[in-house]
């Protein structure tokens, strides 16, 4: 099984802050990850595919980039409506989701 | 527009089964390269996948679930029903249904909004 890590588990930004969170898988996924926000209480919605394709609709301040067993998303400018919980996943074999980043107001 | 909605109890008893129902709109299941696939969230954890149909009615299963789980599709009805059995309250969790788009890339997008189960005697 591919297991996801997810770093830092959590952190405290300000509106404004450029922000950016890392997930490692434990083999080789190429392209296959995706990022996930959720907020308190709401579905997961999607960010990010395949490492770095933004998904219709989404802010153009977020970002994702990497490959292989590394990967990370970025927030260029955090905004009010960006304090969730990121979740990255792998769908290079079935699925896999990493443990969260929990980013909330410093 | 595409929607999906979980259906099903919000408490069973321990050793029960527990059948689930996603109901969509918006895509067919009958198109090439669509799932539906069933990701649980235990309060306050993260999420764990558990499921997924394809429109072929290929299924894949989360390896350490996979005795206890049964997925399946109306592609008539636009549902998919998810069956676990054996329930614990391990299984306590919020489960959701997601549209799964499989191509050179692939995601779950989007969600439904999920439906609490809680087990408990």
């Amino acid at each position: 099984d591919i297991q996801m890590t997810q770093s830092p588990s959590s952190l405290s930004a300000s509106v404004g802050d450029r922000v950016t969170i890392t997930c490692r898988a434990s083999q080789s996924i190429s392209s296959y990850l995706n990022w996930y926000q959720q907020k308190p209480g709401k579905a997961p919605k999607l960010l990010i595919y395949a490492a770095s394709s933004l998904q219709s609709g989404v802010p153009s301040r977020f970002s994702g980039s990497g490959s292989g067993t590394d990967f990370t998303l970025t927030i260029s400018s955090l905004q009010p409506e960006d304090f969730a919980t990121y979740y990255c996943q792998q769908s290079y074999s079935i699925f896999t989701f990493g443990p969260g980043t929990k980013v909330d107001i410093k | 527009q595409i929607t999906l909605k979980e259906s099903g109890p919000t408490l069973v008893k321990p050793t029960q089964t527990l059948t689930l129902t996603c109901t969509f709109s918006g895509f067919s299941l009958s198109t090439s390269g669509v799932g539906v696939g069933w990701i649980r969230q235990p309060p306050g954890k993260a999420l764990e996948w558990l499921a997924l149909i394809y429109w072929n009615d290929d299924k894949r299963y989360s390896p350490s679930l996979k005795s206890r789980l049964t997925i399946t599709k109306d592609t008539s009805k636009n549902q998919v029903v998810l069956t676990m059995t054996n329930m614990d309250p391990v299984d306590t969790a919020t489960y959701y249904c997601a549209r799964y788009w499989s191509g050179p890339s692939n995601w779950f997008d989007p969600w439904g909004q999920g439906t609490l189960v809680t087990v408990s005697s």
